[in-house]
C-alpha cells in the first residue's frame, strides 16, 4: 500500500457543486499539505497543517477549505467548483524529525471542473 | 523575479549521456536544496537533498549547490530511457521546510531517446 493515499485518483465534476479531495498516510507524519499543479505553473501550495490543531493558508487559499480529522487525514474541499480549478492535486506529508527535509507525495488527484 | 527559475524544457538527450538540470534563485536565505523527480500521472518523489553548499552523489546523480552564484544543478551519468521524467528542484531556508514550505521550480521535462 501507498505511503500516502489519495482519493479519488480522477473526478469530473460540475460547475458550482461541492467537492472533497481525501488524503490519509501511514508514514506517522505530523505535518500535511495540499497542492495544485498546473501546467506551466508548477506546484503551488493551498493549505498546510503541523499537527490537528494547526491549519494555515498557503499562497492560494480562496476557493479552498481543509480539515485535518486526525494525524493521518487531511481533507481538501472546494465548496461550489469553477472550471479554473481544474488541476493536478496532490497531498504531501513530511516529519520535520524523522525525514529531515523531504516531502513525501500522494499519486494525485486529476480534477475537472466542466 | 520568481523566487525560483527552472527552464521547462523539454530536454532530450541520447541514452548514455551526461545530462544537466539546473536552477536559479534569488532568495539567498535558502539552505536546503532538493531535487524531486516526478513520472508521467504520478506524484514527485524525493531524488536528493543537500544542506548549503558542495556537492552529494548517489549512484549516477550529482547534486551541486553554489550558494555564492546561488545556483544548485544535478547531473545524470549514463542516462537511460527510464531516467525520462519531469525534474524539479525545491530549496527552503529551514529544515523540514518550516512555516513557509518548500519553495518549487517549475520542473525540467527530460527526454532520454533510446
Amino acid at each position: 500500500d501507498a505511503d500516502v493515499t489519495q482519493t479519488p485518483r480522477n473526478r469530473i465534476t460540475k460547475t458550482g457543486k461541492r467537492i472533497m479531495l481525501e488524503c490519509s498516510q501511514t508514514k506517522g507524519h505530523d505535518r500535511m499539505y495540499w497542492y495544485r499543479q498546473d501546467p506551466g505553473l508548477g506546484l503551488r501550495l493551498i493549505y498546510y497543517s503541523f499537527d490537528v490543531k494547526d491549519i494555515n493558508k498557503g499562497e492560494i487559499s480562496d476557493g479552498y477549505s481543509v480539515s485535518r480529522q486526525a494525524q493521518a487525514k487531511f481533507s481538501l474541499s472546494l465548496e461550489s467548483a469553477i472550471p479554473n480549478q481544474t488541476a493536478l492535486y496532490f497531498c504531501a506529508t513530511s516529519d520535520f524529525y524523522r525525514t529531515g527535509y523531504g516531502y513525501t507525495f500522494g499519486s494525485g488527484t486529476r480534477l475537472t471542473v466542466v | 523575479q520568481k523566487e525560483v527559475e527552472q527552464d521547462p524544457g523539454p530536454l532530450s538527450v541520447p541514452e548514455g549521456a551526461i545530462v544537466s538540470l539546473n536552477c536559479t534563485y534569488s532568495n539567498s536565505a535558502f539552505q536546503y536544496f532538493m531535487w524531486y523527480r516526478q513520472y508521467s500521472r504520478k506524484g514527485p518523489e524525493l531524488l536528493m537533498y543537500t544542506y548549503s553548499s558542495g556537492n552529494k552523489e548517489d549512484g549516477r546523480f550529482t547534486a551541486q549547490v553554489d550558494k555564492s552564484s546561488k545556483y544548485i544543478s544535478l547531473f545524470i551519468r549514463d542516462s537511460q530511457p527510464s531516467d525520462s521524467a519531469t525534474y524539479l528542484c525545491a530549496m527552503s531556508a529551514k529544515s523540514g521546510g518550516g512555516a513557509d514550505g518548500l519553495t518549487f521550480g517549475k520542473g525540467t521535462h527530460l527526454i532520454i531517446q533510446p
